[in-house]
């Protein structure tokens, strides 16, 4: 069975810095993709970034990047210029690809976020 | 698009009483549902997988008498809560995919439920 882990239970950055969350994987399959979610107070899940894991080009989306390492079983977020808003749990998930796999989700733990003014 | 929409928002029920929550694909045919649930400040637990037309697939040690899902329709499905206890009080939450694969799931807002 796959897990994901995030060992970050809390972060925190200031406003307009960069920082970075951690989340390792744990899978037998060699094709799957990963994505991660915002959950802001507001308890509504947000796609944050997906990756696939057969392109070796980290995904992207505005300050949102990823740091996928295939071989380390690695993929962290960047989030850069924070700002308030992305203040959130943050969570890891990885997803089965191969027809007939699971679509189901796996969630890491979460981070909590906290951003400084 | 790829909008979910889940209700009621939250709920208080008295213990014993049965409590059933909806979710709803606004703008496409969800072929696969998910029901998670998620205790304070903890991650998401998926609870079953629905299928329309089927019968759930229900995760283990999850009382499948107890959390009745029904994937009647590619747009809808239910989750309902009998005879709840206190210890059912949680924060309930259904997604849904579009059976593409590698497609993200879409989420709903989530139930808050009491049981009192």
């Amino acid at each position: 069975a796959q897990t994901v882990t995030q060992s970050q239970p809390e972060m925190s950055v200031q406003e307009a810095e960069t920082v970075t969350l951690s989340c390792t994987y744990d899978t037998s399959e060699s094709d799957y993709y990963l994505f991660w979610y915002k959950q802001p107070p507001s308890r509504q899940m947000i796609l944050v970034i997906r990756q696939e894991a057969y392109k070796q080009q980290n995904a992207t989306e505005n300050r949102f990047s990823v740091n996928f390492q295939k071989a380390a079983k690695s993929f962290s977020l960047k989030i850069s210029d924070s700002q308030l808003g992305d203040a959130a749990m943050y969570f890891c998930a990885y997803r089965s690809s191969f027809q007939g796999g699971s679509e189901k989700l796996v969630f890491g733990k979460g981070t909590k976020l906290t951003v400084n003014p | 698009g790829a909008v979910v929409s889940q209700h009621p928002s939250w709920v208080i029920c008295k213990s014993g009483t049965s409590v059933k929550i909806e979710c709803r694909s606004l703008d496409f045919q969800a072929t696969t549902m998910f029901w998670y649930r998620q205790f304070p400040k903890q991650s998401l637990m998926l609870m079953a997988t629905s299928n329309e037309g089927s019968k759930a697939t229900y995760e283990q040690g999850v009382e499948k008498d107890k959390f009745l899902i029904n994937h009647a329709s590619l747009t809808l499905s239910t989750l309902t809560v009998t005879s709840a206890h206190p210890e059912d009080s949680s924060f309930y939450i259904c997604s849904a995919s579009k059976g593409t694969i590698g497609s993200p799931l879409h989420f709903g807002n989530g139930t808050r439920l009491t049981v009192t």
